[in-house]
């Protein structure tokens, strides 16, 4: 399978509790995004990597939220000190990143669950 | 106001239905248009990618841009029940930043 993979699927957690989520994106790609899904809301960006470096940041993205691409292929997001208000499903997503023909495909997600 | 206003639906059609599905939008910097398909508890799945005005078709998918009118559109032709999930329109501006604006999502249901 050559799409893009997520782990784990789903994370239940209990508050205050530091989470870790890894994203593979296709292997040509040098564009990764992560994005968080809320019920019943369209996925909201989060932050995006070119190779290694992290390029934009929502302000959604407070600081208990850390993203790293260290070797410009699979990322990390961490979540530090978990809410309640956290619990979202979390979808990365990655692209060739060529201007005009952008497309970025979807990883399956990571569901988290803050009890 | 958002960004990007979408009608979240539900949206229920018969088989064999065709189905208007859109979204309006207020930032007049966006070039590039998408339409993805999610099923329950799964990543999107992009149908479709239009730059700027204009229609694109791709099987029973047919998307439209009217950038005149910050209006999207896409239409599916002979609706299956399989067709039933939610469709999330999302686009994005030419200013370096790449960064996505999703739709909430309409949820379809297409009855057999």
């Amino acid at each position: 399978d050559t799409g893009v993979s997520q782990d784990p699927r789903h994370k239940i957690t209990k508050r205050g509790q530091n989470v870790t989520f890894r994203c593979d994106p296709i292997s040509e790609h040098n564009r990764l995004y992560w994005y968080r899904q809320t019920l019943g809301q369209g996925p909201e960006f989060l932050t995006y990597f070119q190779n290694e470096a992290q390029l934009e940041k929502s302000r959604l993205l407070s600081d208990r939220f850390s993203a790293e691409r260290p070797k410009g292929s699979f990322s990390t997001l961490e979540i530090q000190r978990t809410e309640q208000g956290d619990s979202a499903m979390y979808l990365c997503a990655s692209s060739l990143g060529v201007i005009g023909d952008d497309e970025q495909f979807f990883g399956p997600g990571t569901r988290l669950t803050v009890l | 106001q958002k960004e990007v206003e979408q009608d979240p639906g539900p949206l229920s059609v018969p088989e064999g239905a065709i189905v208007s599905l859109n979204c309006t939008y207020s930032n007049s910097a966006f070039q590039y248009f998408m339409w993805y398909r999610q099923y329950s508890r799964k990543g999107p799945e992009l149908l479709m990618y239009t730059y700027s005005s204009g229609n694109k078709e791709d099987g029973r998918f047919t998307a439209q841009v009217d950038k005149s009118s910050k209006y999207i559109s896409l239409f599916i032709r002979d609706s299956q029940p399989s067709d039933s999930a939610t469709y999330l329109c999302a686009m994005s501006a030419n200013t370096g930043g790449f960064k996505t604006i999703f739709g909430a999502g309409t949820r379809l249901f297409v009855k057999a």
